[in-house]
């Protein structure tokens, strides 16, 4: 099927450290959506990537788009506590409506 | 901040009832998505709407079922209340083709007793 997996499933870390999460696809995916979960919360969208090789950068948030366009990542900067959430990468189904396919997500702890 | 909204946030009910949850967006999208998260789990879609008077059945099986007669409003309603359907049900729309992005409403926490 169309799923994409991401990876690590949990991610712990110490205020300051760097982090990233990863998603792939065994397919070429026609473009990328990240999307942010607080605790409690509902989805939030981050960005969307499309091009090959994409890079795009919100403050210290940096996200990837491979250059087969069948993987991307989303690296923090410094992590704060206010980053703490789940990080989930999305696929489009091309003539699918505008539906959205989930990663599994990456869930975030920042120890103070 | 998106304007999509969903009551009751938080609905406690027994096995057996029928509940229908609301969903309303003031946006003007055409599109709308019900999703199934249980927790720190992914979401699964389960119904979906590309506009007034059409549906279909999302990714994952549901024994919900789903209306949509006016563009702003897509309620869910699950006609006898099953403790597998305890979850957190969150509703999105979004205005293909502009943008896949998808807005999504605060969610409902169900729990059938």
């Amino acid at each position: 099927g169309q799923q994409v997996m991401q990876i690590p499933q949990y991610q712990h870390v110490q205020e300051g450290e760097d982090f990233t999460t990863y998603c792939n696809s065994s397919t070429t995916l026609s473009n990328i959506q990240w999307y942010k979960q607080r605790p409690g919360g509902h989805p939030v969208f981050l960005i969307q990537l499309v091009k090959s090789g994409e890079v795009k950068k919100q403050k210290r948030l940096t996200f990837q788009f491979g250059e087969a366009k069948k993987n991307s990542s989303l690296h923090i900067t410094a992590t704060q506590t206010t980053d703490v959430g789940t990080y989930f990468c999305a696929r489009a189904g091309g003539t699918s409506y505008g539906k959205l396919t989930f990663g599994q997500g990456t869930i975030l702890t920042v120890h103070p | 901040e998106a304007d999509i909204y969903q009551t009751p946030r938080y609905l406690v009910i027994g096995t057996g009832k029928k509940i229908t949850l609301e969903c309303s967006q003031t946006m003007g999208h055409d599109k709308m998505y019900w999703y199934q998260q249980d927790p720190g789990m992914e979401l699964h879609l389960i119904h979906y709407s590309y506009g007034v008077n059409s549906t279909e059945k999302g990714d994952l099986s549901s024994e919900s079922t789903v209306s949509r007669i006016r563009t702003e409003h897509f309620p869910l309603t699950l006609e006898s209340a099953r403790p597998s359907h305890t979850s957190q049900y969150l509703c999105a729309s979004s205005e293909y083709p502009l943008g896949y992005e998808q807005y999504f409403g605060p969610g409902t926490r169900l729990t059938v007793t």
